[in-house]
């Protein structure tokens, strides 16, 4: 069965400073992974995905993604972190080749970014 | 623009009453899915769709049901709700993409 680990319930980081914020995921086949964000008393808004080709997968509001396959990863980045950033970060993974369509989620990690 | 909306935004209803949560997209999706999002849990999946007339389950899916009866709409019914369902529930469709929309979410509260 597809899983997702997110091992920080929060991180916090300095504004100016990069962030990561980490995802290990498990599917039988190959990966679909996607990293969405959730600011306070709102829907998931889609930030990014890895299907196939590059490893680093660029997307909205300067965030990049890391697919890793030897380390089952795909760790979401910024260089420069915006106290407009913190919000509540979530990872989920589907299986690409089958016909289940199931996105499977993390449990979160709260982005803090103090001025 | 297209959208995806969910009403009532918010709800507060008793413990036994039958609640039904709309879920409205207008992308022309075939697959919608209804997910609750509790501290500590994420987001886990109630229920899913692939088209007009299909309907699964996902792995909470005790105490809920919904229908399909056209494209745009998956409705969310508790049939008997109790206060292990006051949670945030959030629908999300997807077409021939890979990436989910979502709602802004329904919050009920059962008292």
């Amino acid at each position: 069965a597809q899983s997702v680990a997110q091992p920080e319930d929060q991180v916090n980081v300095a504004e100016g400073n990069p962030l990561t914020v980490k995802c290990t995921y498990s599917v039988s086949g190959n990966p679909y992974l996607f990293w969405y964000v959730q600011y306070p008393n709102r829907g998931l808004q889609f930030l990014l995905k890895y299907i196939t080709g590059d490893n680093l997968v660029k997307g909205s509001y300067g965030f990049e993604a890391e697919f890793n396959k030897s380390q089952t990863s795909f760790h979401l980045k910024k260089p420069s972190a915006l106290v407009s950033d913190s919000a509540l970060y979530f990872c989920a993974v589907r299986e690409s080749n089958t016909g289940f369509q199931k996105l499977v989620f993390g449990t979160g990690t709260r982005l803090l970014v103090s001025p | 623009d297209a959208e995806i909306t969910q009403s009532p935004r918010h709800k507060i209803t008793e413990t036994g009453r039958q609640v039904t949560l709309a879920c409205h997209q207008t992308w022309n999706h075939n697959n919608m899915f209804w997910y609750r999002q509790d501290l500590g849990h994420g987001l886990r999946l109630i229920h899913y769709s692939y088209g007009v007339q299909d309907t699964n389950k996902g792995e909470v899916s005790d105490g809920y049901s919904v229908s399909r009866s056209n494209t745009e709409d998956l409705p969310l019914t508790l049939e008997s709700a109790a206060s292990s369902q006051t949670s945030v529930y959030f629908c999300a469709s997807r077409g021939q993409g890979s990436e989910a929309f979502f709602g802004q979410g329904t919050r009920l509260t059962v008292v």
